[in-house]
């Protein structure tokens, strides 16, 4: 079975902008999660799709948002970058409550 | 609030010595507990959970509520046990929203 995959794997961004991040979860896994890791906050709980269904959310700004497809693909966009958005942003597609990652897309906002 | 505490940023061990990697947590509810891995350039991925009582690679972990910990332990590290080992609490949002400690960065020296 294909692995969790993140597009694209780099991307750089200047403040302001706003961007959109890709994941396309494990086939048969219904519920995708985010996080944002950096070395100050360590991993950090975005929010969590569920068909189609935003089910869970963390403390983060309105800025961070998601969708996720009927195909369970998922994007998140973030508007109006700021520094402090650079991060590794993961994703996850879960069953039976264990969660598989995907490599990450690196995002640096200058 | 949740929380989980990972004191140790670095752990440094000879190959063949025990090995602990502390975990604290603080949840109000029932907690369930995982250890992820992240091996040098690989995926972050499950290592085990307290639920299944199951020893992986030979790491064991034991779920003490009295001391609200989770602490992971290997009687005889090997090089290979080098990674990052990050400790995580499911929330009262189900296991598809984890909160994360900082991580302990195991170096298993020959």
């Amino acid at each position: 079975k294909a692995g969790v995959t993140q597009t694209p794997r780099y991307l750089i961004k200047t403040r302001g902008q706003q961007v959109t991040l890709s994941c396309s979860p494990i086939s048969g896994h219904r519920s995708v999660s985010w996080y944002q890791q950096t070395p100050g906050q360590g991993l950090q709980f975005l929010f969590e799709y569920f068909s189609e269904t935003q089910r869970n959310k963390g403390n983060f700004p309105g800025r961070f948002s998601g969708r996720q497809f009927s195909n369970s693909r998922s994007e998140m966009n973030v508007s109006t970058l700021e520094l402090g958005d650079s991060a590794l942003y993961l994703c996850a597609s879960s069953i039976h409550n264990e969660q598989f990652f995907g490599p990450g897309t690196r995002l640096t906002v200058l | 609030a949740q929380r989980v505490t990972q004191p140790e940023k670095l752990l440094s061990v000879f190959k063949g010595a025990p090995v602990e990697l502390k975990c604290n947590y603080s949840y109000s509810g029932s907690p369930e507990l995982f250890w992820y891995v992240q091996y040098s350039r690989q995926r972050l991925q499950l290592l085990l959970r307290h639920i299944s009582r199951e020893s992986i690679k030979g790491f064991t972990a034991d779920l003490n509520k009295g001391e609200t910990s989770f602490h992971l332990k290997k009687p005889f590290a090997q090089e290979e046990d080098s990674a990052m080992y990050y400790c995580a609490l499911a929330s009262q949002g189900g296991s598809e929203k984890l909160v994360f400690g900082k991580g302990t960065k195991l170096t298993v020296n020959p």
